[in-house]
């Protein structure tokens, strides 16, 4: 069946301006997570959904990063005011009701700031 | 705070050798460990676990407590081996979602 997909894959813009990232989950997954990776570095988690909503933000890492899942299924990593420091893969993954330690990964976003 | 220390950024063996990736964590409580691995151009995905016990692709991996590590090995390295792994561990019960990753091995099996 189809995998967690994310888009866009790539994403290029300048510094200061607004970015949108969208995750799209296997069907039927109800837990829904954010990771960010650094280039060198293993995923960071950022964000926890269960639902609609969000159950553990402890990773997001200012007030400029904030991140919705409306209907409990897509959700949306919004970065405003980007920063150079805020180049990194952004990783998203889902996982089955009771089943949180094993999450499916999508192929992640890469977003590169000017 | 957990933490997963991966201490070899490289690991370059010959096909048929035996590989051992290593990884140390630091967990205040009873962690679950995984490997997670990703080839050239495809997605992160779940290699083991250490409360499967299973064996796949060859590779196992033992939980030791006593020297909170959970080192990775195969017996006979395949050149489809190569990829990017990473040891992750989990706390247990209501915070076992937050995966916290070690830096990586680059794996690299020479023909």
């Amino acid at each position: 069946g189809a995998g967690v997909s994310q888009t866009p894959s790539n994403k290029v813009t300048e510094k200061g301006k607004y970015v949108e990232l969208r995750c799209d989950p296997i069907s039927g997954h109800t837990a829904l997570y954010w990771y960010r990776q650094s280039l060198g570095q293993g995923p960071e988690f950022l964000i926890y959904f269960q639902g609609t909503g969000a159950a553990d933000d402890s990773g997001l890492p200012n007030d400029r990063f904030f991140a919705v899942r409306p209907e409990g299924s897509v959700s949306t990593l919004k970065i405003q005011r980007t920063e150079r420091g805020d180049s990194a893969v952004y990783l998203c993954a889902s996982s089955l009701p009771g089943a949180q330690e094993t999450q499916y990964f999508g192929p992640g976003t890469r977003l590169l700031v000017l | 705070a957990q933490r997963v220390t991966q201490p070899e950024k490289l690991l370059s063996v010959f096909k048929g050798a035996p590989v051992e990736l290593k990884c140390n964590y630091s967990y205040s409580g009873s962690p679950e460990l995984f490997w997670y691995v990703q080839y050239s151009r495809q997605r992160l995905q779940l290699l083991l676990r250490h409360i499967s016990r299973e064996s796949i692709k060859g590779f196992t991996a033992d939980l030791n407590k006593g020297e909170t590590s959970f080192h990775l090995k195969k017996p006979f390295a395949q050149e489809e081996d190569s990829a990017m792994y990473y040891c992750a561990l989990s706390g247990s019960g209501g915070s076992n979602y937050k995966l916290t990753f070690g830096k990586g091995t680059l794996l690299t099996v020479n023909p």
